[in-house]
C-alpha cells in the first residue's frame, strides 16, 4: 500500500441498503476526512477525524458515519443509501508541520451509483 | 456565507499562456490551496499561499491578494497532459477547507 487506497472504486447500490466504503493510509497522517464530489459543486466534506479516536461532522454529514478505530483506516457508512447519495466520495489525509501546511493527499475516489 | 468563485470552463492553446482567476468570501483566512484534477481521478497539489505576492512553481504560478479576496493561478508554456481541472480552496479561521467547484480547462492543439 502507498498512499490512501479507498474501496470499491465503483459500485451500484439498491435504495435502502447499507454500504461501507473503505479508506487506509501507510503514511500515519493524523487527519482524515470523507468528502463527495458532485458535478457543478465543489468538494464538499462529509466527515473529519483529527486524530484517532475522534470523529467530527463537516458540511453534509446527514446519512452518514464513520468511525476511527485506528490511524490507518477510516471507514464511511451509508446506513440507509438514498438516490441523492450517488457522488463520487474521496477519502483524504493530511499530517501536521508539512512544509506545504495541510496539504491534503486524496484516494483515488469511488463512484458509487445508488438506483 | 462562505463562497469561492472561479470560471467554470476556460479553453487556451498549446504552448501559450492562461490564467485562472478565483475570488472568495470567508469567515477568515488561513490560506489558500490550487488542485488538479484530470478527469476521473484524484485532486493533487499544485501550489499554497498564505501571503501576497507571487509563488512560483516551474510551469506554474500562484498569486495572492488578501485584501482583494483574490488569487489566480497561471500556467505557462502550456501542454496537453494540462488538460484538465483546477479546483480553488480557502482554510477558513476554523481551519477548514471551503472549496471552488473548480475550472475546467480545456487545452486545443
Amino acid at each position: 500500500i502507498a498512499g490512501i487506497t479507498q474501496a470499491p472504486t465503483s459500485q451500484i447500490l439498491a435504495a435502502g441498503r447499507r454500504m461501507t466504503l473503505r479508506c487506509t493510509q501507510d503514511m500515519r497522517h493524523n487527519a482524515m476526512y470523507w468528502y463527495r464530489q458532485d458535478l457543478g459543486l465543489g468538494l464538499r466534506l462529509i466527515h473529519y477525524s483529527n486524530t484517532a479516536g475522534t470523529t467530527g461532522k463537516g458540511e453534509v454529514p446527514d446519512g452518514y458515519s464513520v468511525s476511527r478505530a485506528n490511524t490507518d483506516d477510516f471507514p464511511l457508512t451509508l446506513a440507509s443509501a438514498v438516490p441523492s447519495q450517488t457522488s463520487v466520495y474521496f477519502c483524504a489525509s493530511s499530517g501536521e508541520g508539512g512544509p506545504e501546511h495541510g496539504e491534503l493527499f486524496f484516494g483515488e475516489g469511488s463512484r458509487l451509483t445508488v438506483l | 456565507g462562505q463562497n469561492i468563485d472561479q470560471p467554470t470552463e476556460m479553453t487556451a492553446t498549446e504552448g501559450a499562456i492562461v490564467q485562472i482567476n478565483c475570488t472568495y468570501q470567508t469567515s477568515g483566512f488561513n490560506g489558500l490551496f490550487w488542485y488538479q484534477q484530470h478527469a476521473g481521478e484524484a485532486p493533487t497539489f499544485l501550489s499554497y499561499n498564505v501571503l501576497d505576492g507571487l509563488e512560483e512553481k516551474g510551469r506554474f504560478s500562484s498569486f495572492l491578494s488578501r485584501s482583494k479576496g483574490y488569487s489566480y493561478l497561471l500556467l505557462k508554456e502550456l501542454q496537453m497532459k494540462d488538460s484538465a481541472s483546477y479546483l480553488c480552496a480557502v482554510r477558513d479561521s476554523n481551519y477548514q477547507l471551503i472549496w471552488g467547484a473548480g475550472t475546467k480547462l480545456i487545452i486545443k492543439p
